[in-house]
């Protein structure tokens, strides 16, 4: 069974500062999605990573996956109060997805 | 192409009662998910159909909960005599082997609170 652990659990930051979300399994992923959550909506698809140590970015949101294909980190350059979610990296079993807590990243304006 | 849609997007229920609620995946997705997901955790999966086959349910599925995908299209999950602990987001996903590798595309949801 593969162990997600997402860190940290809560973040909570000001308008314009930067900040990294990390996601560590006991197991090598065969590929990685990072989902956002809002309150009371469903998760959002933001990306998939597959090869190790690739590099995607999303305008200030760049996602990296390490070279072991075993943790990734999302960093958010410049947050801004819509960034602010649950942030999940789930792990894929047979298909299905297994997500841990997640980050919850709350910003201020 | 409008996404995955559910409905209702709250329902409130007495104990004891039946609730259904319905999920419409993307058009030509073949695999559809449900998941629940409680206050401050993840969503944790319940079951998956490929076309209209069931293909796997959780142990968290009990016997009060049943899901139907009659013509491979929409998909129904109800839960017979609901119970306070069933309160939670019910989640439905939806995929193709067309997608990225393991990417699922989720519905708003349905907020459930069993009074």
């Amino acid at each position: 069974t593969q162990l997600l652990e997402q860190s940290p659990q809560f973040l909570s930051i000001q308008e314009g500062e930067n900040l990294t979300v990390y996601c560590n399994s006991s197991s090598v992923f065969s590929s990685l999605q990072w989902y956002r959550q809002e309150p009371g909506e469903g998760p959002v698809l933001l990306v998939t990573v597959v090869t190790g140590g690739e590099v995607k970015k999303l305008k200030r949101l760049t996602f990296q996956f390490g070279d072991a294909r075993k943790d990734s980190s999302l960093h958010i350059t410049a947050a801004q109060p819509g960034d602010t979610g649950l942030y999940l990296c789930p792990g894929t079993s047979y298909g299905k997805l297994t997500f841990g807590q997640g980050t919850i990243l709350t910003v201020h304006p | 192409d409008t996404g995955v849609s559910q409905d209702p997007r709250h329902k409130i229920t007495k104990r004891g009662q039946n609730v259904t609620f319905r999920c419409d995946p993307i058009s030509e997705h073949n695999r559809l998910y449900w998941y629940r997901q409680t206050l401050g955790q993840g969503p944790e999966f319940l079951t998956y159909f490929q076309n209209e086959a069931q293909l796997e349910k959780s142990r968290l599925l009990s016997d009060r909960f049943s899901a139907e995908r009659p013509k491979g299209s929409f998909s129904t999950l109800e839960i017979q005599r609901t119970e306070q602990g069933d309160s939670a987001m019910y989640l439905c996903a939806s995929t193709t082997a067309l997608a990225g590798p393991n990417e699922q595309f989720f519905g708003p949801g349905t907020r459930l609170t069993v009074l």
